[in-house]
């Protein structure tokens, strides 16, 4: 099947920096990149939606002032959490689609603010 | 209520046992995800189904739209099956990408 890389894995940052995170389609081109969150146990849920060339589409409660996303080419998509808090503190996880396609989820990224 | 409803939301098994994890839903929906969650956090999606029946190895999903239910059978199953199952639908009012997710299922197989 079709692989989706996120990078890094973890990342641990003080309270006030930024972080980006990566997500890569590695053998097809995503046109349509999906950022998710996770909270220990808890479901996924979606942030945004981001589509090569666009603006990112927000789901309702994610500040997308905090949490910038880039989606520069059909291969990868960029989630920036700037000025992060330690409530930021997560599992973000990217998937990417083709079109009509099923989504291929990344392995995620653990994200820990102190 | 949870529009997407797993169950049992825990489930432990002896190796060689036939598992069931069981997904309803109260939307309707055009497509429904069986994923795979290890403890690492990683995600794998084992089956998209928008009717009947999918087979991959030793792993089965049905989907009855109608009673608005899939099922997600694991047969012969092994410790490394040990993971969190979770269901999740594509409504017809969301976009692609606006999967509702089930809490999932944890799964633990002994050896």
């Amino acid at each position: 099947g079709a692989v989706v890389s996120q990078h890094p894995s973890w990342v641990i940052c003080k309270s006030g920096t930024s972080v980006k995170i990566e997500c890569r389609s590695l053998d097809f081109q995503a046109t349509t990149m999906f950022w998710y969150r996770q909270f220990p146990k808890q479901s996924l849920m979606l942030m945004a939606t981001s589509n090569e060339g666009s603006k990112a589409t927000y789901e309702q409660g994610v500040e997308k002032d905090k949490f910038l996303i880039n989606h520069a080419s059909l291969t990868l998509s960029t989630l920036t959490v700037t000025s992060a808090h330690p409530e930021d503190s997560s599992f973000y996880i990217c998937s990417a689609t083709r079109t009509g396609s099923e989504q291929y989820f990344g392995p995620g990224t653990r994200l820990t603010v102190t | 209520k949870n529009e997407v409803e797993q169950s049992p939301q825990n489930l432990t098994a002896q190796e060689g046992e036939f598992i069931t994890i069981n997904c309803s839903y109260s939307v309707g929906i055009s497509a429904l995800h069986w994923l795979q969650q290890h403890p690492g956090g990683g995600i794998v999606s084992l089956f998209m189904l928008s009717s009947g029946k999918k087979k991959h190895g030793r792993l089965i999903a049905t989907i009855n739209i109608q009673e608005k239910h899939s099922s997600l059978h694991i047969t012969a199953s092994h410790p490394r099956d040990s993971a969190v199952y979770i269901c999740a639908v594509r409504s017809f009012r969301g976009s692609q990408g606006n999967l509702i997710f089930g809490k999932g299922t944890k799964l633990s197989v002994k050896p």
